[in-house]
């Protein structure tokens, strides 16, 4: 069964340095991976998506991912942080076939960003 | 990004009461998703639904839960006789256009079930 799994529950970085949320993924074919963020009491916004096209992927509010078969992994990544980062960030997978799709979400990865 | 709105954002009922939460996909879209998130765990999927049909569903969408499409453009869950392990937040999402199109989320309904 195809699935996610995010490393860390818990990242804390500085205000200004680099992020790294990290996701292995596990599907027995290329599949299409998305990253999306949740603020305190918000609903779910998409960050960036790969489906089988260029494997870095770039997002908004200066966020990326690049997807790596040979490592099975997917992770999130940003060079500053901003203090409007600190949020739970989820790593998902679709998974269906034609006629209807489904979402696996990762655990999530709280952010935590320092003044 | 395309806009999907749920109502409402909160609903307070007491155990064993019905409750309706609503959603307004994109314009004329065949299919949504009901998902669900238990306040610090992760978001599962619940129902999906096409052309007036449950198309695939969960182990957690028993015979308490039902969805509709009630008028042509709102989408409906319902809980029949809601549990306290029934508090979550409900999202709904649909794809832009074509069902392989990416999900976009509503920002959820608040359930306390007291």
């Amino acid at each position: 069964a195809q699935s996610v799994t995010q490393l860390d529950s818990h990242v804390s970085v500085s205000e200004g340095t680099p992020v790294l949320l990290r996701c292995n993924y596990s599907s027995s074919y290329s599949p299409s991976l998305f990253w999306y963020v949740q603020h305190p009491n918000k609903g779910l916004q998409l960050l960036l998506k790969y489906t089988s096209a260029a494997t870095l992927v770039k997002g908004i509010n200066g966020f990326e991912a690049e997807f790596k078969k040979s490592e099975t992994s997917f992770h999130l990544t940003k060079p500053s942080a901003h203090m409007s980062d600190a949020a739970e960030y989820f790593c998902v997978v679709r998974v269906g076939t034609s006629g209807t799709y489904k979402y696996i979400f990762g655990t999530g990865t709280r952010l935590k960003v320092l003044a | 990004e395309p806009e999907v709105t749920q109502t409402p954002s909160h609903q307070v009922t007491q155990m064993g009461q019905e409750v309706i939460l609503r959603c307004v996909p994109i314009s004329n879209h065949l299919y949504f998703y009901w998902y669900r998130q238990i306040l610090g765990q992760k978001v599962e999927f619940l129902v999906s639904f096409y052309n007036n049909e449950i198309s695939e569903k969960s182990e957690i969408f028993d015979d308490q839960f039902s969805v509709e499409r009630p008028d042509g453009s709102n989408f409906t869950l319902k809980i029949r006789s809601t549990k306290l392990e029934d508090s979550a937040m409900y999202f709904c999402a649909c794809p832009k256009r074509e069902v392989t199109d990416t999900q976009y989320f509503g920002p959820g309904t608040r359930l306390t079930v007291l």
